[in-house]
C-alpha cells in the first residue's frame, strides 16, 4: 500500500525566513512523487514534480529515497506563499494519485 | 495549464434525493478523470478513476451504487450521489489527465445534504 505522510498540519513562518514543509512516504516501488499547492479560494494545482528537479516560485524538493522523503524547501518565504500544500505520489501505472494530508503555510510579515 | 470545470460549485439537497456533478474538461480530450472527496481540514480521498467509455474502478469501501460515475466522452465525467444523506455532504473535486500526462484539478463542488 502507498502512503504519504505530512507530519505537520500549519507551519507558520516569518517572511524572509527558510521554509521546509516536510513529507514522507511509503511505497515498494519506484514513485514519482509530487507537491501540490491550493491558494485561498483556488483550485489545487501543481507547484512541482520530482522528475522535473526544477524551481518553482523559488521552491525545490529532492526526493531522498534512502529516507523515503520529499520535503519542499524554499530560502526566504515570501506572503504570497500562503496556502495549503500537499504532497502526492503517484505509483503502480496510471495516473492514480495518493494524498497527504497537507500543511497549511503562513507567511507572517 | 489546461482547464477543468465542474458544476455546480455549490448544491444543497434534500434527503433523499439524487444530485448530479459535472466535470468537464474543456481544452483537452480526458482519457482518464478522477473523483475526490474532501472533508474539513482533511486530504483529499480518491474515490474512484474513470476511463472513457469503461466502468469507473472504485477504491475500496466507496459503494458503487451510492456514487454513480459516467464518462461518456472525452470531455465529459458525471458523479452521481443517490439518495444522498447529511453524511454524503462533503466537498467533491474532479481531476482529469490525457493520457498519462498531468492532472488537472476542478475547483471542487460543495455538496451540503439537509
Amino acid at each position: 500500500a502507498q502512503r504519504v505522510t505530512q507530519p505537520e498540519k500549519l507551519l507558520s513562518v516569518f517572511k524572509g525566513a527558510p521554509v521546509e514543509l516536510k513529507c514522507n512516504y511509503s511505497y515498494s516501488g519506484s514513485p514519482e512523487l509530487f507537491w501540490y499547492v491550493q491558494y485561498s479560494r483556488q483550485r489545487l494545482q501543481l507547484l512541482l514534480r520530482h522528475i522535473s528537479r526544477e524551481s518553482i516560485k523559488g521552491f525545490t524538493a529532492d526526493l531522498n529515497k534512502g529516507e523515503t522523503s520529499f520535503h519542499l524547501k524554499k530560502p526566504f518565504a515570501q506572503e504570497e506563499d500562503s496556502a495549503m500544500y500537499y504532497c502526492a505520489l503517484k505509483g503502480g501505472g496510471g495516473n492514480k494519485l495518493t494524498f497527504g494530508t497537507g500543511t497549511q503555510l503562513k507567511v507572517e510579515l | 495549464g489546461a482547464v477543468v470545470s465542474q458544476h455546480p460549485s455549490w448544491v444543497i439537497c434534500k434527503s433523499g434525493t439524487s444530485v448530479k456533478i459535472e466535470c468537464r474538461s474543456l481544452d483537452f480530450q480526458a482519457t482518464t478523470m478522477f473523483w475526490y472527496r474532501q472533508f474539513p481540514k482533511q486530504s483529499l480521498m480518491l474515490m474512484a478513476t474513470s476511463n472513457e467509455g469503461s466502468k469507473a474502478t472504485y477504491e475500496q469501501g466507496v459503494e458503487k451504487d451510492k456514487f454513480l460515475i459516467n464518462h461518456a466522452s472525452l470531455t465529459l465525467s458525471t458523479l452521481t450521489v443517490t439518495s444522498a444523506h447529511p453524511e454524503d455532504s462533503s466537498f467533491y473535486i474532479c481531476s482529469a489527465s490525457h493520457l498519462n500526462t498531468e492532472a488537472f484539478f476542478g475547483q471542487g463542488t460543495r455538496l451540503t445534504v439537509v
